[in-house]
């Protein structure tokens, strides 16, 4: 079957760094999301990997090892704003549809 | 990035009754879009995909006559909720792809309240 597992929940300190993570089993693979939603919003993207390595945005980078199906996403100098539910997505096939993680629902502490 | 407006962000309705829900793509071809389902502090679950032109393609367990979707064109796609009822409460959420994009355009979200 097709499974991608992440921590349920984390919490980090504000200003700190907090890396999530993600391990996925597909049929395929077309690429990995990361998307950040707070609540009662629509995700919004935050990242995209297909190879393997880590991608670097700003404050956030995500990292990709196909070979292992696991992918991170590093968060860094958090901020209270950061608290939110972040998505791991898998596509596994040539349309984009996505298969959806659960869900980190990360939570900052002054 | 590409916009994905989606209309209206919340209804309440009276059961029985049908509510539409409309997602456009405002400046780029949809050829894709998704419609996904939302229960409170639950993942995302795709209930269809929507291809410009065809059929719809639900997922298992969805009830496509209960949930209906059109995408009549390449900017529109819209889900209908028949004969609604207080289970059907849940926030409801569209994506749109256009050729050769890596990323999932989101809209809004729309938060369905049944009564």
């Amino acid at each position: 079957g097709q499974n991608i597992d992440q921590p349920t929940e984390m919490t980090a300190t504000e200003g700190a760094i907090v890396q999530i993570n993600c391990t996925y089993q597909t049929s395929g693979f077309n690429g990995l999301f990361w998307y950040q939603q707070h609540a009662g919003e629509a995700p919004t993207f935050l990242s995209y990997n297909v190879l393997d390595g880590l991608e670097e945005k700003g404050r956030f980078s995500s990292f990709l090892s196909r070979s292992k199906g696991y992918s991170y996403l590093l968060l860094k100098e958090l901020q209270m704003k950061d608290s939110a539910s972040y998505l791991c997505a898998v596509s596994s096939e040539g349309n984009y549809q996505l298969i959806w993680g659960a869900g980190t629902k990360l939570i900052i502490k002054p | 990035g590409a916009v994905v407006s989606q209309h209206p962000s919340w209804v309440i309705c009276k059961s029985g009754t049908s509510v539409k829900i409309e997602c456009r793509s405002l400046d780029f071809q949809a050829t894709t879009m998704f419609w996904y389902r939302q229960f409170p502090k639950q993942s995302l679950m795709l209930m269809a995909t929507s291809n410009e032109g065809s059929k719809a393609t639900y997922e298992q367990g969805v009830e496509k006559d209960k949930f209906l979707i059109n995408h009549a064109s390449l900017t529109l796609s819209t889900l209908t909720v028949t004969s609604a009822h207080p289970e059907d409460s849940s926030f409801y959420i569209c994506s749109a792809e256009g050729t050769g994009n890596t990323e999932a355009f989101f809209g809004q979200g729309t938060r369905l309240t049944v009564v």
